[in-house]
């Protein structure tokens, strides 16, 4: 079945340091993928989306691209901020399902900024 | 503003009862999730409904029940059958098109006590 594994957090930066939170993702065909944010006592946002090979989403500094020949989605930033301490969630959707399919998700990186 | 609202936000509950989740949107997205969150094992999911009336099981049904009789409302009960309730939990709505709009609500979080 469908997959996706993140590295092991936690991950502690200090602000403006590079992030960098590896996602892999196992699944058949070509999935759509995501990254979702929670902040403390919140459910999740979108972060950012990609739907084919090659895409890079981005937003709010934040960018992943979608790599179908390594099944790689990595998330980075190239200045941390404080605000950006969260958990953060890699997901995919099953290519072949359909566009209400459920995501499967990553266990999840905590993230936390020092300033 | 649109949205998915879930109550309680925090909720106790004594072996051997019954709770329900609530979760409402109003975004008329047809399909709504449940998800379960544990510490360090990431969501998974326990039911969804892509319509009224129709549900399905996702991985970790057993001790959960679940309607959707409207198309706004979509609760998640916890039985006793559940051994091991003590969890957060979201619920979340797609609308189907374009490949996108996971919308999820704010979580309870569930204690038993």
């Amino acid at each position: 079945g469908d997959s996706v594994t993140q590295m092991e957090g936690p991950v502690t930066l200090s602000e403006e340091a590079f992030l960098t939170i590896n996602c892999t993702y196992t699944a058949t065909g070509y999935p759509s993928l995501f990254w979702y944010v929670q902040y403390p006592g919140e459910g999740l946002q979108l972060l950012l989306k990609a739907t084919k090979a090659d895409d890079k989403g981005s937003n709010k500094g934040f960018e992943a691209t979608y790599r179908k020949e390594t099944t790689s989605f990595h998330l980075e930033k190239g200045s941390v901020q404080v605000s950006d301490s969260a958990v953060y969630f890699c997901a995919l959707r099953d290519a072949g399902g359909t566009s209400y399919g459920k995501l499967t998700f990553g266990q999840g990186t905590i993230l936390t900024v020092h300033p | 503003d649109g949205g998915i609202t879930q109550s309680p936000k925090y909720l106790f509950r004594k072996e051997g009862q019954n709770v329900t989740l609530s979760c409402e949107q109003n975004l008329n997205h047809d399909a709504m999730y449940w998800y379960r969150q544990d510490p360090g094992q990431g969501l998974r999911l326990i039911y969804y409904s892509q319509i009224v009336n129709d549900f399905q099981k996702g991985d970790i049904a057993e001790g959960y029940s679940v309607s959707r009789e409207k198309k706004e409302s979509f609760p998640l009960t916890v039985t006793s059958a559940q051994k091991n309730p003590t969890a957060f939990y979201l619920c979340a709505a797609n609308s189907g098109t374009g490949r996108y709009g996971y919308t999820f609500g704010s979580g309870t979080r569930l204690t038993v006590v």
